[in-house]
């Protein structure tokens, strides 16, 4: 079945503990893409990633990291989580020019 | 910049509505255009979409045509259902150079009542 998976479901963290949210696709898609959404805000884009090994930041990158070493994977790293962060995060592919994007279940983070 | 307004909500409508969520945009070049769902709990996904100028995209009822000279890109269905209660994206995509840039709307959240 082609799939977006993305873990943890659901995080509690505290300020400042380092965090992964990992993402992967089954889907041998080229473009991967994380955002954000927030009440009011809609959906903003924090780093995308054309394929492996070029990634490059969207409209809200600050305090996010992301890498891309292989074609499935493209983990989002907060380095120094702060309560501004918490949101819920969906990680996204592409299928080249396409243009529909697939996204997974989405992650809850909460930093507190 | 590029961007995407859509009606802001909730929208409440009877069970066999006419629905119209309205959505506008602005970008430079020559976009796509997309409106996506997110049922409760899930992830968003694709519901129609429209790549050129007076393309119609359309899907389990839903339609949405590419108005280039309004810049806009309504949501409209005949006869709403409660199964169709959740929050509806749109969203448009430029591709400059081979770079795709990606940008959704805020939102508009419908429940529709039996």
């Amino acid at each position: 079945e082609a799939q977006v998976t993305q873990n943890p479901r659901y995080l509690i963290t505290v300020t400042g503990k380092k965090l992964t949210v990992t993402c992967s696709q089954n889907m041998n898609h080229e473009y991967m893409s994380w955002y954000r959404q927030d009440p009011g805000l809609g959906l903003r884009q924090i780093y995308y990633s054309m394929n492996v090994e070029v990634t490059d930041k969207g409209d809200v990158p600050e305090g996010y990291k992301v890498s891309r070493k292989e074609k499935r994977n493209f983990p989002l790293i907060l380095e120094s989580p702060s309560p501004n962060q918490t949101s819920l995060y969906f990680c996204a592919t592409m299928p080249g020019r396409a243009y529909e994007q697939y996204f997974g279940p989405g992650t809850r983070l909460t930093v507190t | 910049g590029d961007s995407v307004t859509q009606m802001e909500g909730p929208v409440t409508l009877s069970e066999e509505a006419f629905l119209t969520i309205n959505c506008t945009y602005t970008a430079t070049g020559y976009p796509s255009l997309f409106w996506y769902v997110q049922y409760p709990g899930e992830g968003l996904q694709l519901l129609l979409k429209a790549t050129k100028a007076d393309d119609k995209g359309s899907n389990k009822g839903f339609e949405a045509t590419y108005r280039k000279e309004t810049t806009s890109f309504h949501l409209e269905k005949g006869s709403v259902q409660v199964s169709d209660s959740a929050v509806y994206f749109c969203a448009l995509m430029v591709d400059t150079s081979g770079t795709y840039k990606y940008i959704f709307g805020t939102g508009t959240r419908l429940k529709v009542l039996a």
